[in-house]
Order: structure tokens, then C-alpha cells, then sequence
């Protein structure tokens, strides 16, 4: 089974300051894909990053970088520079390589963050 | 532009009722997907479809119904049997693989009043 552990409830950072969200993950597959997606509070789930098992380096988007340390079993989400824009929850997710898990994301219960002007 | 539309944004059912929420994708995907979310929390999976005409229930199907005649549309019963069915919904569709992340729908609220 997959699962996905999101520690941090909430977060503050500064504006212009950079921030991590924690994510740790657990499965027995050898091939899988770790993403992780915001959501405003608009409702809507908006794709930030992905990052897969066999990826060598670890995968950035713009202001977001994830940071990959797969023998820790983490995937931890950096943003560099917050905006006011950035307040959201973020939820970190993983999908198998094989069987049932390749078709579902599993996710984690989500960090909500609050970027102070 | 392709994409998952669901509809109605906001539903309000009363007791007793049965309601359909709809969801609809036009990116060819083979794999759609019902969450649940309740206020402050994750996603929880309600019924997932991999092709039409079958599909499978997820962690928290019971009180819930779904139908796949068409892979374009995977539409959502919430009936009477769903206790507590206050929540937010979101539809998704995907691309068999780990690779590939889940494209979601903007989410149809419902409220019992």
C-alpha cells in the first residue's frame, strides 16, 4: 500500500522568502511519481511539480523545486521567493508503477500556507 | 481547449434526495476519478473508472453510485444513503501511468439544507 505523510498542518512564511514543505512517502514499488499540487481556495487543484523515481535530478518549475532524497523516502517542496499569491494548500501525491496504483494518486492531508506581506 | 468541466459549482440537496453531479472530459483520457473533500482536510476517493462500463469503488464509496457509459463522462449519484453527504467534489481524469499526474475538474460544492 501507498501512503503519504504530510506533517506540517500550516506554515507562515515572510513575503519574499523562501519555504519547504515537508512530504515523505511509502511504497513498495520500484517505479513510482511523486507530484504535488496547490489549491487556492477556489477549490481548484493546480499541477506545480513532478518528480519520478529513476529521475537522477531533482525536478524544478520556475520558483518551486523538489527536493528529492529517495533513499529518506522524501519529496519536500521548496518555494524561493513566496508571493502573497502562494497562500494556499499544497498537497504532495504519489502514483504507482504497476497494478491498481498505477492508476491512483495517492494523496497526503495537505499543508496549508499563509505568506505574511 | 481540452479539459474536465464539472457542473453544477454549487448543488443544495435536501434530505431524502438523491442528486447527480457531472463530470465531463474532452482529453481522452481512459482513467476518471471522484474525491471527496471535507473542510481542512486531503482527498479522499470515492469511485474510480479505468475504461467504459467498468469501475471500482474507492476508500469511501458506500452511499455513492457512478455510471461509465461514455469515456468522455463519469458522472456522480450522492444519494439518500450518504449520511453526511456535505462536502466538496472533485472530478479527475488521467493517463494510465506514473508519470502522469491527474487533471481535475473545478469542483462542485454541495450542501444539505
Amino acid at each position: 500500500a501507498q501512503k503519504i505523510t504530510q506533517t506540517q498542518p500550516g506554515m507562515f512564511v515572510q513575503e519574499k522568502e523562501a519555504v519547504t514543505l515537508d512530504c515523505t512517502y511509502d511504497t513498495s514499488d520500484p517505479s513510482y511519481g511523486l507530484f504535488w499540487y496547490k489549491q487556492p481556495s477556489s477549490g481548484e487543484m493546480i499541477f506545480l511539480i513532478y518528480q519520478g523515481s529513476y529521475d537522477q535530478q531533482n525536478a524544478t518549475e520556475g520558483r518551486y523545486s523538489l527536493n528529492f532524497q529517495k533513499a529518506r523516502k522524501s519529496a519536500n517542496l521548496v518555494i524561493s521567493a513566496s508571493q502573497l499569491g502562494d497562500s494556499a494548500m499544497y498537497f504532495c501525491a504519489m502514483r504507482g508503477g504497476s497494478g491498481a496504483g498505477s492508476y491512483q494518486l495517492t494523496f497526503g492531508k495537505g499543508t496549508k500556507l499563509s505568506v505574511i506581506p | 481547449d481540452g479539459g474536465i468541466t464539472q457542473s453544477p459549482k454549487y448543488l443544495f440537496r435536501k434530505e431524502g434526495q438523491n442528486v447527480t453531479l457531472s463530470c465531463e472530459q474532452n482529453l481522452n483520457h481512459d482513467a476518471m476519478y471522484w474525491y471527496r473533500q471535507d473542510p481542512g482536510q486531503g482527498l479522499r476517493l470515492i469511485y474510480y473508472s479505468q475504461i467504459v462500463n467498468d469501475f471500482q469503488k474507492g476508500d469511501i464509496a458506500e452511499g455513492y453510485s457512478v455510471s461509465r457509459e461514455k469515456k468522455e463522462s463519469f458522472p456522480l449519484t450522492v444519494t439518500s444513503a450518504q449520511k453526511n453527504p456535505t462536502a466538496f467534489y472533485l472530478c479527475a481524469s488521467s493517463i494510465r501511468g506514473p508519470t502522469y499526474g491527474y487533471t481535475f475538474g473545478s469542483g462542485t460544492r454541495l450542501t444539505v439544507v
